[in-house]
């Protein structure tokens, strides 16, 4: 029952380097999501996909990419790294439509950009 | 702009005494979730409050959400060790469905 799961952990890139997080979840949720998490900040939304093949911005979407590969997977992708892009980032799963659950989150990806 | 604001941002205190944490927010909503996260770990749901007047309670954390006020408590009775972490209140608003969350509250309950 693995829940969501990202990859890598880690990740330390250099200023202009590209990469891409990958998320995937197996519980056949409909709307998936990027966060990122800034010290006194919470968590703001990057980008979102309600269903599968459909993707929207959310609060701070610039300097980032996202993909709905499929109902299962979500990648987020960084085209140009910036220092400013040093985060912890979230996906996170719902099922669309029920309210009885909230997000379900995955372990979080680190990324600092030097 | 819609705004989700927690207070306090920090709190200490002291095992066995009682404490709130307040949410309020700036939107027409009665969806309000609380979650928490342990140091370098992922969020972890806590509550669902559905409606008006809603109260969950679980151990010694006890959730409630006032929908005209727009105003969520969680309250902390007879703190332990154990729930010292960071607190999270996230708002889905009746049009969208993105949620909004606040920017949380740490807490460290001190032996």
């Amino acid at each position: 029952n693995a829940g969501v799961t990202q990859t890598p952990k880690f990740q330390v890139l250099k200023t202009g380097q590209s990469m891409t997080l990958q998320c995937a979840q197996d519980m056949n949720h409909n709307s998936m999501y990027w966060y990122r998490q800034d010290p006194g900040m919470g968590l703001r939304l990057i980008y979102y996909s309600a269903s599968e093949g459909t993707t929207d911005k959310g609060e701070v979407p610039n300097g980032y990419n996202v993909s709905r590969l499929n109902k299962r997977e979500f990648s987020l992708r960084l085209e140009s790294a910036a220092p400013s892009q040093t985060s912890v980032y979230f996906c996170a799963s719902t099922r669309g439509g029920d309210l009885n659950y909230g997000y379900t989150f995955g372990s979080g990806t680190r990324l600092t950009v030097v | 702009e819609l705004k989700v604001e927690q207070n306090p941002l920090f709190l200490s205190m002291q095992e066995g005494k009682n404490y709130t944490i307040y949410c309020n927010y700036s939107t027409t909503s009665d969806r309000l979730y609380w979650y928490r996260q342990d140091p370098g770990k992922s969020l972890e749901s806590l509550f669902v409050l559905l409606s008006n007047g809603a109260v969950k309670q679980e151990g010694r954390l006890m959730a409630s959400l006032d929908t005209k006020a727009r105003l969520s408590t969680l309250h902390i009775t007879a703190a332990v060790h154990d729930l010292s972490a960071t607190y999270f209140c996230a708002v889905l608003p009746n049009t969208g469905n993105q949620f909004y969350f606040g920017t949380g509250t740490s807490l460290t309950v001190i032996p």
